[in-house]
């Protein structure tokens, strides 16, 4: 199993760009996640999805948007480039919320000038 | 609101020292807590998850506790190496999976 993947590894965008996060597990996962890591920061939840056409928002969503239409993929777009952006993007899995773990995917370093 | 801390920001040992993370958590109505180890540039990698049902888990030279009562788990690494050398972060709860800011941990050889 690859686990999870994620693609780009890097990318810088100019202000006002839109690009889409690409994330694909292949573990049959239910529950997908999309975080971001600010230096010195913890992560912060993004969007998440219990499962194929079901998304919500998460903590700090303003910004995103995330489609699920297969078990394996979920995509997150940025629309509008902002600087504020500028961060670390890591995509998660698991099968369930209880007493499952969540496995990471390598991220995706965002600059956004 | 869950909110999760983590003591020291950052520690440095010397090699072979036995340490402890500390980890505290407002909500003890969680399902579960998970240390994850993160290296510079990289990803998280699990390292062990406790089911709220549990006291311990234990892999190798590590060792986590979960006291939901006082709101807190500890992460022991016993006879450290400078390849323990990373970011050790923990997160509890369900959805969201809320995380602390990590202690950073250098292994002096």
């Amino acid at each position: 199993n690859a686990g999870v993947t994620q693609t780009p590894k890097f990318r810088i965008l100019k202000i006002g760009q839109s690009m889409t996060l690409q994330c694909t597990q292949d573990m049959n996962h239910n529950y997908m996640y999309w975080y971001r890591q600010d230096p010195g920061m913890g992560l912060k939840l993004i969007y998440y999805s219990v499962g194929a056409g079901i998304t919500d928002k998460g903590e700090v969503p303003n910004g995103y948007n995330v489609s699920r239409s297969t078990t394996e993929d979920f995509p997150l777009r940025l629309e509008l480039a902002a600087p504020s952006q500028t961060s670390v993007y890591f995509c998660a899995s698991r099968r369930s919320p209880e007493n499952n773990e969540q496995f990471f995917g390598p991220g995706t370093r965002l600059t956004v000038l | 609101k869950q909110e999760v801390t983590q003591i020291p920001a950052a520690l440095s040992v010397p090699e072979g020292e036995n340490l402890v993370l500390n980890c505290s958590f407002t909500d003890s109505a969680i399902y579960n807590l998970q240390w994850f180890r993160q290296d510079p540039g990289k990803g998280l990698t699990s390292l062990l998850l406790i089911q709220s049902s549990q006291r311990e888990q234990t892999s190798g030279r590590l060792n986590a506790s979960l006291d939901k009562s006082s709101g807190r788990s500890t992460l022991y690494i016993a006879a450290s190496q400078p390849g323990d050398s990373a970011t050790y972060l923990c997160a509890a709860g369900n959805t969201p999976l809320v995380f602390g800011k990590g202690t950073r941990l250098s292994v002096i050889a």
